[in-house]
């Protein structure tokens, strides 16, 4: 089954303590990204790839960190996490550049405390 | 600079009514794609449609429709005869694929259907 998948779906943490929210898709997409959701600002785009070791920054991208050394993978990192991190966060991957249609996993929620 | 408008915030409606959620976009491209996404209570982001920009036909999706009108920037979404299960938060969203295939989200519109 062609799918997303985001771990870990939910988590808390405390201020300052380094977490990855981990990203795999197994379509062979080369495009991947992170979006974040608050409340009153929809979904708003951290980081994206366009393919392997190729990032760039999205609307967003201050207190976070990508990577992406394998194709199906795109880690979100968060080196140290504060309390305004606190969001659902959406991975999301499209075949190429300018392909129609992402992609999105099942989001993780992430309280930071 | 691109933008999505989504006038609505919440929407109240008693089932089996229509409901019609607006979306206004604004992008000086002549070519981008619109999108609508669903989300319901568990979270997840459910794609719904697709539309090129050099596409107005309207479509229809059983109980689902789309109304494209590039006169007016609007990207409407209509659900027929609406069923509880369509209680959810619908997104409308805006892309280039040429200027790095960022999504550009409206706020979304938080939809009720009362039983």
């Amino acid at each position: 089954e062609a799918q997303v998948t985001q771990n870990p779906r939910y988590l808390i943490t405390v201020t300052g303590k380094k977490l990855t929210v981990t990203c795999s898709q197994n379509m062979n997409h080369e495009y991947m990204s992170w979006y974040r959701q608050d409340p009153g600002l929809g979904l708003r785009q951290i980081y994206y790839s366009m393919n392997v070791e190729v990032t760039d920054k999205g609307d967003v991208p201050e207190g976070y960190k990508v990577s992406r050394k394998e194709k199906r993978n795109f880690p979100l990192i968060l080196e140290s996490p504060s309390p305004n991190q606190t969001s659902l966060y959406f991975c999301a991957s499209s075949l190429f550049r300018g392909d129609e249609t992402q992609y999105f996993g099942p989001g993780t929620r992430l309280l930071v405390l | 600079a691109q933008k999505v408008t989504q006038a609505q915030t919440e929407i109240s409606v008693v089932e089996k009514e229509d409901v019609t959620l607006d979306c206004v976009y604004e992008t000086r491209d002549t070519t981008y794609y619109l999108f609508w996404y669903k989300q319901p209570p568990s979270g997840e982001l459910v794609f719904l449609i697709r539309r090129n920009s050099f596409d107005e036909q309207n479509e229809i999706s059983g109980r689902y429709s789309w109304n494209f009108q590039k006169s007016t920037s609007s990207f409407n979404f209509t659900i027929t005869a609406s069923q509880v299960v369509d209680s959810a938060v619908y997104f409308c969203a805006l892309s280039d694929p040429n200027k790095d295939d960022k999504i550009i989200f409206g706020k979304g519109t938080r939809l009720h259907i009362l039983p």
